[in-house]
């Protein structure tokens, strides 16, 4: 069964401090995985999109890490803001049609000051 | 707009009535999809278009669900007799298709409240 875990739940962390967030999938075939950033009370927004053939993608302070042989993906955030608390959502895709997006349940993420 | 619009913002609604959710996506974007998400959860897949036609409507959990998108742009999502359990905040998304590459643009929601 395609199936998309993060981990953890849930991460408070201190303003400045470094964290990483987990996706464990078993999605096959394989297309791409992608990163959302979900603030409360909003849609969700894209923040990265890692392909079968990427190891490591940065966007700023987030660093996306792929391992396809594994099948995890993680997200480093660095110096951690305020304005980072959000849920952070895990989709992979399975390719062929465009409805095949299998989404994780998201890690809640609360930077304290 | 630039982005996906959903309207209302807000529906407070009484158990047993029927209530249309409206999403405009993004002009050009052929594939449009609607999602259910409960405090806590991660976004659940109700229907994918892809033009006018439901391309995946494996996600709609009962008959008293059912979504429209019949020029091609605009969707509706029509809940009838509703139930306390419908209480959810509905997402829309569009998405260009050229690309696959998956990426979503989300609308800001319509939070559902049946009491």
């Amino acid at each position: 069964k395609n199936q998309v875990e993060q981990s953890p739940q849930s991460l408070i962390i201190l303003e400045g401090k470094n964290c990483t967030l987990q996706c464990n999938y078993t999605v096959s075939p394989f297309s791409n995985l992608r990163w959302y950033k979900q603030d409360t009370g909003r849609g969700p927004v894209s923040l990265t999109i890692m392909t079968f053939s990427e190891n490591t993608k940065s966007n700023g302070r987030y660093t996306a890490t792929l391992d396809a042989d594994t099948k995890q993906s993680s997200l480093h955030i660095t110096a951690s803001q305020l304005s980072d608390s959000a849920s952070y959502i895990c989709v992979v895709n399975g390719g062929g049609s465009q409805g095949n997006l299998i989404f994780g349940k998201g890690t809640k993420l609360s930077v304290k000051p | 707009g630039a982005g996906v619009s959903q309207t209302p913002s807000n529906k407070v609604t009484e158990k047993g009535k029927y209530v249309e959710l409206r999403c405009d996506p993004i002009s050009g974007h052929t594939a449009l999809y609607w999602y259910r998400q409960s405090l806590g959860q991660g976004p659940e897949f109700l229907i994918y278009f892809q033009g006018t036609g439901a391309a995946d409507d494996s996600g709609l959990p009962n008959d008293r669900f059912f979504a429209v998108r019949p020029e091609g742009s605009v969707s509706t999502l029509k809940i009838q007799r509703t139930e306390r359990g419908d209480s959810a905040v509905y997402l829309c998304a569009s998405g260009k298709t050229s690309t696959n590459t998956g990426e979503l643009f989300f609308g800001e929601g319509s939070r559902l409240t049946v009491l």
